[in-house]
């Protein structure tokens, strides 16, 4: 089983619709949970980090954490086509390591 | 400020060249990452430092070694690296453990 999974995409939304993307993890004792947005021949970079049970808004974007189902999910609202990119979920197991899920490439149709 | 600059942008180097990557960050953080990136792949952790002190070394070739000369500074020495070495090279940093924030990468390609 790997440690982080992520919905398969890739997945096309219209412009203005919700995107929803979940990731599951396998280390119950995980304390951190990120998403990272990465575009084409960029680098990723952080939008979400969410530590605790519950939702965690941030502008367009809202993280869900339930440590008991061992799920994340981020949605981004209104998406937009500047949305179009790879989104990381990414699980701190322990201490500095992070595990990453292999990404969901989002495409958001005009 | 949550800048993490990385030099070069572009590396192309023989297999029997040596050459080096710089990282640098600004933003106080003591943890400091080497990451390898492939085409449509998450990234790979290859080193951490934590208080300039090796931490973490995921089993990287010796072909690849890096240096942490201060807090603030963090190199990736190459030598006779392999055409599979190909990728985009990502140095990140934290704050203990907290949030990673990635440098923009060295698109390195080895022929």
């Amino acid at each position: 089983q790997k440690e982080v999974e992520q919905n398969s995409g890739p997945l096309s939304v219209p412009e203005g619709a919700i995107a929803s993307l979940n990731c599951t993890y396998s280390d119950r004792g995980s304390q951190s949970f990120f998403w990272y947005r990465q575009y084409s021949g960029k680098s990723p970079e952080l939008i979400m980090s969410i530590y605790s049970n519950g939702d965690k808004e941030d502008g367009r974007f809202t993280a869900q954490l339930n440590k008991a189902s061992q799920y994340v999910s981020l949605l981004i609202r209104d998406s937009q086509p500047s949305d179009s990119a790879t989104y990381l979920c990414a699980v701190r197991p322990n201490d500095y390591k992070l595990s990453f899920g292999a990404g969901t490439t989002v495409t958001v149709r005009a | 400020d949550t800048e993490v600059t990385q030099t070069p942008k572009h590396l192309v180097m023989g297999m029997t060249n040596k050459k080096s990557l710089k990282c640098e960050q600004h933003m106080g953080h003591r943890a400091m990452y080497w990451y390898k990136q492939k085409a449509k792949k998450p990234p790979e952790l290859m080193f951490v430092y934590s208080y300039e002190k090796l931490s973490i070394n995921e089993s990287v070739p010796s072909r690849f070694s890096p240096e942490c000369p201060n807090s603030s500074l963090l190199n990736l020495h190459l030598h006779a690296l392999q055409p599979e070495d190909s990728a985009l090279y990502l140095c990140a940093s934290s704050q203990e453990r907290s949030e990673q924030y990635f440098g923009p990468g060295t698109r390195l390609t080895v022929t």
